[in-house]
């Protein structure tokens, strides 16, 4: 079992759904939590980060993070065809001080107008 | 110009070749990472260094080198590329505090033949 789990997709919505985009985890010392986003043919973006559990919100983005259920969870409010992209999870650990995350395979995402 | 530049975009080599692929970055991090990224298996770490004069080796560094120039550059090469070492490549780069935030580059395209 990989430390962070990440369902590949292609998850597939209509232009205005809202997206729920989801990692699992079994390294509990994970504290920082990450997700990227990445188009076609380009690198990773950081998107959201937030410390620990709880919520952070960012425009149409919310990030959400149940540390007691090693689970986190992106939303995405009145997706547009633009958010069409894979998404990363990625999640750290103060290990040595290193802080090297930990990514998901990342999930596929397209929204069609 | 980008933050994190890499050179080449695109390179078809054969195999036996060595070959160098260079990263620059104007963000005046410390902390600097070669990925690689394949369909299904997502982001592995092949090579980090925290600074000029410290390298490490990630969790697949075996048929990879590396060299860090200096503050802002961090090569690296394959001395003898084979077919398995076809992938997306991406360099990152963090600050010295980051807890996983990165700043990628646009990544490499490699095929070796």
């Amino acid at each position: 079992q990989k430390e962070v789990e990440q369902d590949p997709g292609p998850l597939s919505v209509p232009e205005g759904a809202i997206v729920s985009l989801n990692c699992t985890y079994s390294n509990s010392a994970f504290q920082y939590f990450m997700w990227y986003r990445q188009y076609s043919r380009k690198g990773p973006e950081l998107l959201m980060y937030t410390y620990s559990s709880g919520n952070k919100e960012d425009g149409r983005f919310t990030a959400q993070v149940d540390k007691s259920s090693k689970y986190i969870s992106l939303f995405i409010r009145d997706s547009q065809p633009s958010d069409s992209a894979t998404y990363l999870c990625a999640m750290s650990a103060g290990s040595g001080g290193s802080y090297i995350p930990t990514f998901g395979r990342g999930t596929s995402l397209i929204v069609h107008p | 110009d980008a933050d994190v530049t890499q050179t080449p975009r695109n390179r078809i080599t054969k195999t036996g070749k060595r070959i160098m692929l260079e990263c620059s970055q104007t963000k005046g991090h410390d902390r600097m990472y070669w990925y690689r990224q394949d369909p299904g298996l997502g982001l592995r770490l092949i090579y980090y260094s925290f600074d000029v004069k410290d390298i490490n080796k990630g969790e697949i560094s075996d048929g990879y080198s590396v060299s860090r120039q200096a503050q802002a550059k961090f090569s690296l090469s394959l001395e003898s590329a084979i077919p398995n070492q076809t992938a997306l490549y991406f360099c990152a780069t963090s600050a010295r505090d980051s807890r996983g935030g990165y700043t990628f580059g646009s990544g490499t395209r490699l095929t070796v033949v």
